[in-house]
């Protein structure tokens, strides 16, 4: 069972749409919760980090919220755009470990016009 | 650009084969890390470097591969006797050291085994 679970696997809006991507760990002990934008064939690129205080962080268009107490995060994207059509994969840091993540395996967004 | 490279970018090759791949991380970052990632899958972590020191190891990485990072910059990843599950993009990351900070990754290395 993957520790990093995402829903949903896939998904398509309209371009200008809101959306919300969600993910629920097991993962711990855990320190921080991030989330990776990956186009495909390239590197996941961060977007947000969220420690266990933390209840949200936004960059840009992307919100992500962390409920620590039931394990659940989620990423709103807002008025999106059709170059943010990618995979979003939740990845989770536990404490200690020398920064090894663990990653999702992602949602695959794809914004039509 | 002073991101993380990969090099080679694509890299074919007939099974049982020896191949090796080179990642050049961000100068200032002192951690190095490589992970594979198989089509619609999220990246599994393979090992890391704290300067040259290789500080882990998952159980993924079997005794067909290697990993150096000779002078705690860039680093090598190898593999002997490719086998046809070894067919992956390969990732290669870098941080600061420090619990909060982002990993960047480079483009990968995406192998083909013939």
């Amino acid at each position: 069972k993957n520790q990093v679970e995402q829903s949903p696997q896939s998904l398509i809006i309209l371009e200008g749409k809101n959306c919300t991507l969600q993910c629920n760990y097991t993962v711990s002990p855990f320190s921080n919760l991030r989330w990776y934008k990956q186009d495909t064939g390239r590197g996941p690129v961060s977007l947000t980090i969220m420690t266990f205080s933390e209840n949200t962080k936004s960059n840009g268009r992307y919100t992500a919220t962390l409920d620590a107490d039931t394990k659940q995060s989620s990423l709103h994207i807002t008025a999106s755009q059709l170059s943010d059509s990618a995979s979003y994969i939740c990845v989770v840091k536990l404490t200690g470990g020398g920064n090894k993540l663990t990653f999702g395996t992602g949602t695959q967004l794809k914004v039509e016009l | 650009d002073t991101g993380v490279s990969q090099d080679p970018r694509h890299k074919i090759t007939k099974r049982g084969q020896n191949v090796t791949f080179r990642c050049d991380p961000i100068s200032e970052h002192n951690r190095l890390y490589w992970y594979r990632q198989t089509l619609g899958q999220g990246p599994e972590f393979l090992t890391y470097f704290q300067n040259e020191a290789q500080l882990e190891k998952s159980r993924l990485l079997s005794d067909r591969f290697s990993a150096e990072r000779p002078k705690g910059s860039f680093s090598t990843l190898e593999i002997q006797r490719t086998e046809q599950g070894d067919s992956a993009m390969y990732l290669c990351a870098s941080s600061p050291t420090g619990w909060d900070q982002p990993q960047h990754f480079g483009d990968g290395t995406r192998l083909s085994i013939l």
